[in-house]
């Protein structure tokens, strides 16, 4: 059974819309993260939450923003899409948000037109 | 300019033989996580790295933070061993981020 989950694992959007990107992890971490890989670029860190607090940030843009209702989920809620926000997006999650073994979701693919 | 660099970018390889994947780091880090993504997309942890080394199965990875590198050795390469493989580090900074290498793209041919 996977042990985190991302939904949806495709998503097309037009530019200017708003979408939600789920994640939630059934491994019972308390740090959840979001990164995001664009084509010819490294993964990239955007957000780290433990036990719900927003720890880090590093998306110079207030159209990303995490929302997190328990725990075990951590959102990503998008607005006003623009063409280069076309990547995947993948959640993480680990027991400690410090430095601990971070485990990956399988991620979403989103395009936007 | 990038704060870890993986080498080679690119690799191809025959079944059987073994090879090296490097990563260099210009941060301080004070742990190392290596990943395969595999053609699929999804990213497999393989390694988690203090100061030291690991070994599993044909896999062997050591993390050297007094010189700041880490490698990964792959012994008698199999043909599922393709794919990319991503060594991120983890800094001294505790809010969980991990930064990540551009990643080697491993190609092991019959």
């Amino acid at each position: 059974d996977p042990k985190i989950i991302q939904k949806p694992k495709y998503l097309v959007a037009v530019t200017g819309s708003e979408k939600i990107l789920i994640c939630e992890q059934y491994l019972g971490h308390n740090a959840m993260y979001w990164y995001r890989q664009s084509a010819k670029k490294p993964l990239e860190f955007m957000f780290s939450y433990s036990y719900q607090k927003l720890m880090d940030n590093q998306t110079a843009s207030s159209r990303f923003q995490p929302q997190s209702s328990k725990k075990n989920h951590l959102d990503l809620q998008i607005t006003a899409l623009k063409p280069d926000d076309s990547a995947t997006y993948f959640c993480a999650s680990s027991r400690l948000g410090n430095q601990d073994t971070q485990y990956f979701g399988p991620g979403t693919r989103l395009l936007v037109l | 300019g990038d704060q870890v660099k993986q080498s080679p970018s690119a690799l191809s390889l025959q079944e059987g033989t073994n090879s090296a994947l490097r990563c260099n780091f210009s941060i301080a880090t004070t742990t190392v996580q290596w990943f395969l993504q595999n053609p699929r997309g999804s990213l497999m942890n393989l390694f988690y790295l203090v100061p030291g080394t690991k070994e599993n199965g044909r896999l062997k990875s050591t993390f050297n933070s007094k010189e700041s590198y880490s490698t990964l050795h792959i012994r008698d390469a199999q043909l599922e061993d393709s794919g990319t493989y991503f060594c991120a580090a983890h800094t001294g900074a505790n809010t969980g981020k991990l930064t990540f290498g551009h990643g080697t793209i491993l190609r092991v041919h019959p």
